[in-house]
């Protein structure tokens, strides 16, 4: 069964709104998760680093007041696109570490109208 | 973070050995290397992951060389299902162990 779950699996949102994006782990418990974007066509990009219990760490170029994220728990990671604009409209995938594998979530589609 | 480099595309047919190259050459002591396979909208799925010589499971066998910096990742009797996009990566795998990923393989499989 699944390890990484993330909610939604897609979601449509307005231009200029705030939408929050939901990474779990289901068995187990996570002081790390990753979070990262695809573009069609693209590979993967590494955008932050969740830490449970303290601030994450962002990649070069991704801007940590537009990509919030929350770790709130051993088991849940939220990434939130504030003020979103259509160029954030993107896959968004999350990872969970565990036992020396990447575990990644099912990809959340978001697009921005 | 070491670097990798692997074909753009390949194609190839039903019923054939695929093998696919990835080069690492600044890969360090404590890397391991893993191979990824992604469908579109989806997640990646691991497939395999080895150290050095030879590692195989019911999909796949990696092949590394001695000097690690290159890795062989082979799939037998290819089907349809098996196109997909292969991606090499290298890194420590810890727990705090961020992964880069590189370009990937864009596998097409054909009747």
């Amino acid at each position: 069964g699944a390890v990484v779950s993330q909610h939604p699996s897609w979601v449509i949102c307005k231009s200029g709104t705030s939408v929050k994006i939901e990474c779990r782990s289901l068995d187990f418990q996570a002081t790390t998760m990753f979070w990262y974007r695809q573009f069609p066509k693209q590979s993967l990009m590494l955008m932050a680093t969740s830490n449970e219990g303290s601030k994450a760490t962002y990649e070069q170029g991704v801007e940590k007041d537009k990509f919030l994220i929350n770790h709130a728990s051993l088991t849940l990671s939220t990434l939130t696109v504030t003020s979103a604009h259509p160029e954030d409209s993107s896959f968004y995938i999350c990872s969970v570490p565990i036992s020396g594998e990447q575990y990644f979530g099912p990809g959340t589609r978001l697009t921005v109208t | 973070l070491a670097k990798t480099t692997q074909p753009i595309s390949m194609d190839s047919y039903e019923g054939q050995e695929v093998n696919i190259t990835c080069s690492h050459n600044n890969i360090a002591t404590n890397d391991y290397i893993t191979w990824y396979q992604q469908f579109p909208s989806q997640g990646p799925r691991f497939i395999i992951q080895g150290y050095k010589t030879k590692v195989t499971n019911e999909v796949a066998s990696l092949f590394i060389p001695a000097d690690r910096k290159s890795s062989t990742l082979s799939l037998p009797r290819v089907s349809l299902s098996d196109t997909a996009v292969y991606y090499c990566l290298v890194g420590e795998w810890s727990s705090a162990s961020k992964i880069i990923f590189g370009s990937g393989t864009r596998l097409s499989i054909r009747p």
